[in-house]
């Protein structure tokens, strides 16, 4: 079946613009989340969300960045006013509750 | 806080067994999972722990011990595909989400 599916796979944008990042998670998973992947770094969680309860939006590192998840199937990450720390490779992943999670591709954003 | 640490590189030859240990510090616990990442890739899921001892799983074994906060994973047979990063990571015991070391670098040479 289709794997978790992310959109752009690559985005260059400039500092200060907004930028949104879209998942697609495998059908049927309840639980998505965001991580954030910078050069050399450990991937960095940003947000989760299960069902329909409130998302865990502990990870995000700051309120330029914001996610939600329409319908319970495809999330949106938003980046407001992009500075180059910002760039990184976004991966989304999706899972059943409390199962082993599935990444995406990725998406690889490149602030000028 | 959370604190999970791997060895940054390892190198190892074809057709040999390598050991990767993790070791971790974290203020919940409810599972220890093991990823593989090729370079330019999304992780893709290895093998998963919650219980001590080792899960064997073909060329793959992971090997947990809860009260030493240390596991391992155990690649036998070496192929040259082998050659990723290998993500060990922790899943918080209330909302699944995991932490994630800094991933081990595996160079397989012939």
């Amino acid at each position: 079946g289709a794997g978790v599916s992310q959109s752009p796979s690559n985005k260059v944008t400039e500092k200060g613009k907004d930028v949104e990042l879209r998942c697609d998670p495998i059908s049927g998973h309840t639980a998505l989340y965001w991580y954030r992947q910078s050069l050399g770094q450990g991937l960095e969680f940003l947000i989760y969300f299960q069902g329909n309860s409130a998302p865990d939006k502990s990870g995000l590192p700051s309120d330029r960045f914001s996610a939600e998840r329409t319908g319970g199937s495809v999330s949106t990450l938003t980046i407001q006013r992009t500075q180059q720390e910002d760039s990184a490779v976004y991966l989304c992943a999706s899972s059943l509750p409390k199962t082993e999670q599935y990444f995406g591709p990725g998406t690889r954003l490149t602030v000028t | 806080g959370q604190n999970i640490d791997q060895p940054t590189e390892m190198t190892a030859t074809e057709g040999a067994i390598v050991q990767i240990n993790c070791t971790y510090q974290t203020s919940g616990f409810n599972g220890l999972f093991w990823y593989q990442q090729h370079a330019g890739e999304a992780p893709t899921f290895l093998s998963y722990n919650v219980l001590d001892g080792l899960e064997e799983k073909g060329r793959f074994s992971s090997f947990l011990s809860r009260s030493k906060g240390y596991s391992y994973l155990l690649l036998k047979e070496l192929q040259m595909k082998d050659s990723a990063s290998y993500l060990c990571a922790v899943r918080d015991p209330r909302y699944s989400t995991l932490t994630f070391g800094k991933g081990t670098m595996l160079l397989v040479s012939p």
